[in-house]
């Protein structure tokens, strides 16, 4: 299994323009998680979905950021319109359900760097 | 709601030292504990969990740690680290809520460096 993939690795905008990051879940996952990583909030929880639906977006931190879930196997996190305190990295996590005993598996993230 | 403290933010240690790396959670309910590594430039991994029974719980590489219900800790234990351990600890709490549901909560990290 390739495990969770996640794209690009690495974007650099700038202010104001619009950003897509993507992820792939382990196949047969139900369960996908966006969190954000930074060095003075650590690692948060942005929003998480089960069978393609939403379940919490209450870590979401503006309305400029939005994530979508279209089918079993892709999500996407938008942010628009970026600004530099949203640089960070955001990793994309996956488990088989909701099942508390489960083990969230991480992709390798994006680094994001908003100018 | 609950809550995850890490109380050592950075370690600096000499191979061999012994390690232990404080965790605690606020939460009166069911918890399930993890600790997760992530190695420089790569992802989150898995480390060990506890759910149940034997409190001590053995991880991968070496690792190990104790719940311990009382204290609502969970600190993660190696009796003798290694250059290759360098790395960034992360303690997470997956709570049972009380509306059905639960929640992973992550500690900020501890940063551990190993000097040869």
């Amino acid at each position: 299994d390739a495990g969770v993939i996640q794209s690009p690795r690495h974007e650099v905008t700038e202010m104001g323009q619009e950003v897509t990051l993507r992820c792939k879940p382990i196949s047969g996952h139900n369960s996908l998680f966006w969190y954000r990583q930074t060095m003075m909030r650590g690692l948060e929880l942005l929003i998480y979905f089960n069978n393609n639906v939403p379940i919490d977006d209450s870590g979401m931190p503006e309305d400029r950021f939005s994530a979508k879930m279209p089918n079993a196997s892709f999500s996407t996190l938008k942010i628009q319109p970026s600004e530099p305190r949203d640089s960070a990295v955001y990793f994309c996590a996956s488990s088989p359900d909701l099942a508390y005993n489960n083990e969230q598996f991480f992709g390798p993230g994006t680094r994001l760097t908003v100018l | 709601a609950q809550s995850v403290s890490q109380h050592n933010h950075h370690v600096i240690l000499s191979e061999a030292a012994s390690l232990e790396l404080g965790c605690n959670y606020s939460y009166g309910g069911t918890v399930n504990l993890f600790w997760y590594v992530q190695y420089p430039g790569q992802h989150l991994q898995l480390l060990l969990k506890y759910f149940s029974g034997d409190p001590l719980v053995k991880g991968i590489k070496g690792f190990e740690a104790e719940f311990i219900k009382s204290k609502f800790s969970f600190n993660l234990r190696k009796p003798s680290v290694q250059w290759s351990d360098t790395a960034e600890y992360f303690c997470a709490v997956n709570a049972i809520l009380t509306g059905g549901g639960n929640k992973l909560t992550f500690g900020t990290g501890t940063q551990l460096k190993v000097e040869l």
